[in-house]
């Protein structure tokens, strides 16, 4: 069976610095992975996907995801974290061979401290 | 386009009554998908329809349902509402076609049931 996990409940950077936060999967086929961000009272917005090519994912708002096979990871990085990057986040999980459903991971909420 | 709008935003209801949501995906979409968001459980997927048929069904019981009309809106009801329920219903929609762009998915803002 397919899972996701993101170890992370928070994770607290200061503004200006690298961020990343974590996410594993486990699908049988090879993996599409997705980020979602939702920001308080809203809905999840979609932020970047990986399905196949190369491994570091360009995003929407200056972010970036790098697949890494052999560590099943698919982490979310930032240069430089905004205080407007506070916010939850969840990696997503599609296993490629099945048309079964999307699995989300339990989120992980940013913190970024001004 | 216009976004995936969910009716009513906000619903308070009492043990043992039922409850219908409404979703109405982005035009031309026809997947709709369907999940329930607490603070401890994260996103849980409830079910997934296309084209008016459900497609994939989480780990929910009976008590949760859902249908798809023909114009691509979908009801997703709970019978006998416990308190446990309470939670922020959020609905998702895609393309639903075959091939991988047909995976992202577009959320509305949700649905906040409270039980009591």
């Amino acid at each position: 069976a397919q899972s996701v996990a993101q170890p992370e409940d928070q994770v607290n950077v200061a503004e200006g610095n690298p961020l990343t936060v974590k996410c594993t999967y486990s699908v049988s086929g090879n993996p599409y992975l997705f980020w979602y961000v939702q920001y308080p009272n809203r809905g999840l917005q979609f932020l970047l996907k990986y399905i196949t090519g190369d491994n570091l994912v360009k995003g929407s708002y200056g972010f970036e995801a790098e697949f890494n096979k052999s560590q099943t990871s698919f982490h979310l990085k930032k240069p430089s974290a905004l205080v407007s990057d506070s916010a939850l986040y969840f990696c997503a999980v599609r296993d490629s061979r099945r048309d079964d459903k999307i699995i989300f991971g339990k989120g992980t909420r940013l913190h970024i401290l001004p | 386009k216009a976004g995936v709008t969910q009716t009513p935003r906000y619903l308070i209801k009492t043990r043992g009554q039922q409850v219908t949501l409404s979703c109405s995906p982005i035009s031309g979409h026809r997947s709709v998908s369907w999940y329930q968001q607490t603070p401890g459980q994260g996103l849980q997927f409830l079910f997934e329809y296309f084209s008016e048929t459900q497609r994939n069904k989480g780990n929910f019981p009976g008590r949760f349902s859902g249908r798809q009309f023909s114009n691509s809106r979908s009801e997703m009801n709970v019978s006998t509402l416990e308190l446990g329920d309470s939670a922020l219903y959020l609905c998702a929609s895609s393309p639903g076609l075959a091939g991988a762009q047909s995976y992202e998915q577009y959320f509305g803002p949700g649905t906040r049931l409270t039980v009591t």
